[in-house]
């Protein structure tokens, strides 16, 4: 059973528009949530994190909101490029000794010119 | 700059043939970890090295073995290939263990066992 579910397998938006990527979890112990970016034929790459104590966090274009009562949280790309196009991946940490990574399946994103 | 590398970048395998995935990380990392992924499931770990001299179980062990050889190498071996292991195979490591801020990931590794 996936504790974390990225429920759209793929999302097509204009250039210049809103990317909105949605991620929901399972585990109430997760405390850290990330987003990874990942091209073709290369391995992830770290885009935004949050912790679990934010609601909202910014790095220029990237925006990321969690929702822990609803345990969901979205990234947004404002405005998106098509560089932007690729898999985004949302992961999470859990509190305790492991603190390892849990993926979810990912969205592959295409920016249309 | 190379980051994390991890070779072959592809391989083909006749089933119960053995072969081992090489990692090798040149920026002083403590942790290393072997990922798979998989059309429709994301990243899965295999196995993951704290430090050097130990190694760990994550969610998918069955199938593989791992050495940490020293702080920089950290390799997954097959032994007995099966087309279930068909797969993408990512090497990752980060400075401290769980830290997804700053882990990195290697190019991946094709795996086609037949």
């Amino acid at each position: 059973d996936q504790q974390v579910k990225q429920n759209s397998p793929s999302l097509s938006v204009q250039e210049g528009r809103i990317s909105i990527l949605n991620c929901d979890y399972t585990n109430s112990m997760f405390d850290y949530f990330l987003w990874y970016k990942k091209y073709p034929a290369e391995g992830p790459t770290f885009l935004i994190s949050i912790s679990s104590i934010k609601d909202k966090n910014e790095d220029g274009r990237f925006t990321v909101f969690l929702n822990k009562s609803a345990k969901h949280l979205s990234l947004h790309i404002v405005p998106s490029q098509p560089g932007d196009s690729a898999v985004y991946f949302c992961a999470a940490v859990s509190s305790g000794s492991a603190r390892q990574l849990t993926f979810g399946s990912g969205t592959q994103l295409t920016v249309l010119p | 700059n190379a980051g994390v590398t991890q070779t072959p970048k592809f391989q083909v395998l006749k089933t119960g043939q053995s072969m081992t995935l090489q990692c090798a990380q040149d920026m002083n990392h403590n942790s290393m970890y072997w990922y798979r992924q998989d059309p429709g499931m994301g990243l899965r770990l295999i196995y993951y090295s704290a430090s050097e001299g130990t190694t760990d179980k994550g969610e998918v062990p069955n199938g593989y073995n791992v050495s940490r050889l020293n702080k920089r190498e950290f390799s997954l071996r097959l032994e007995s290939a099966a087309p279930s292991q068909t797969s993408v195979y990512f090497c990752a490591s980060s400075e401290v263990r769980g830290s997804g801020n700053t882990i990195y990931f290697g190019e991946g590794s094709w795996l086609t066992v037949v």
